[in-house]
């Protein structure tokens, strides 16, 4: 398998709802990513997980809460979003933490109402 | 921290041209990758090449890491292969960093 497979592909939430994303592989990758990307830019990492404890978080708000129970599965959990946060979100793997080649799922596209 | 530029921003091909893209860095790297991202946003790997040249069919990549830059080379262009490129480039033990890529569109 050397896929990261990621659901819902689509998401419409409102303001108050709470939801989640989730993001799986069974590669056997120890870092895993979630990134963000607004129309017409580039990807922009939100949180990086090396070995299921969190590494990085790139000051993101606290309305989005990363999860990783175990090495092939990360969450990530929205709560009171805004519109501003419609995005693409984008999952990624890794052997290690900026080692190798990153491998991406197919992403959620979230819009908030 | 690093900087990363690609050029051009934006190319528009005619079916089976060839063409090259860009990517120049800032600072020393350990790692580079560059992606192709498909108009439904699916990120797929097309190299991972930290130095050197790789061949994968119609496309190859080179990169000189002594002079800070990656070429990624399209022959025979098709309508498939539209979307956004992006250069991504790690200095060593940090996270990649995304250049702001370049929008190929082939026209039939």
């Amino acid at each position: 398998d050397t896929e990261v497979t990621q659901t819902p592909k689509h998401l419409v939430m409102g303001m108050t709802n709470k939801k989640s994303l989730k993001c799986e592989q069974h590669m056997g990758h120890r870092a895993m990513y979630w990134y963000k990307q607004k129309a017409k830019k580039p990807p922009e990492l939100m949180f990086v997980y090396s070995y299921e404890k969190l590494s990085i978080n790139e000051s993101v708000p606290s309305r989005f809460s990363p999860e990783c129970p175990n090495s092939s599965l990360l969450n990530l959990h929205l709560h009171a979003l805004q519109p501003e946060d419609s995005a693409l979100y984008l999952c990624a793997s890794s052997q290690g933490f900026g080692t190798y080649g990153y491998t991406f799922g197919s992403g959620t596209r979230l819009t908030v109402v | 921290g690093i900087q990363v530029e690609q050029s051009p921003p934006d190319l528009i091909l005619q079916e089976g041209a060839n063409s090259t893209l860009r990517c120049n860095f800032s600072d020393s790297v350990n790692n580079l990758q560059w992606f192709h991202q498909n108009p439904w946003g699916q990120l797929i790997n097309l190299f991972y090449i930290p130095s050197g040249t790789k061949q994968n069919g119609r496309l190859s990549a080179t990169t000189v890491a002594t002079e800070r830059y990656s070429l990624l080379y399209i022959s025979s262009s098709q309508t498939t292969d539209s979307g956004v490129y992006f250069c991504a480039v790690a200095p060593g033990g940090q996270n990649f960093v995304f250049g702001p890529g370049t929008r190929l569109s082939v026209l039939p």
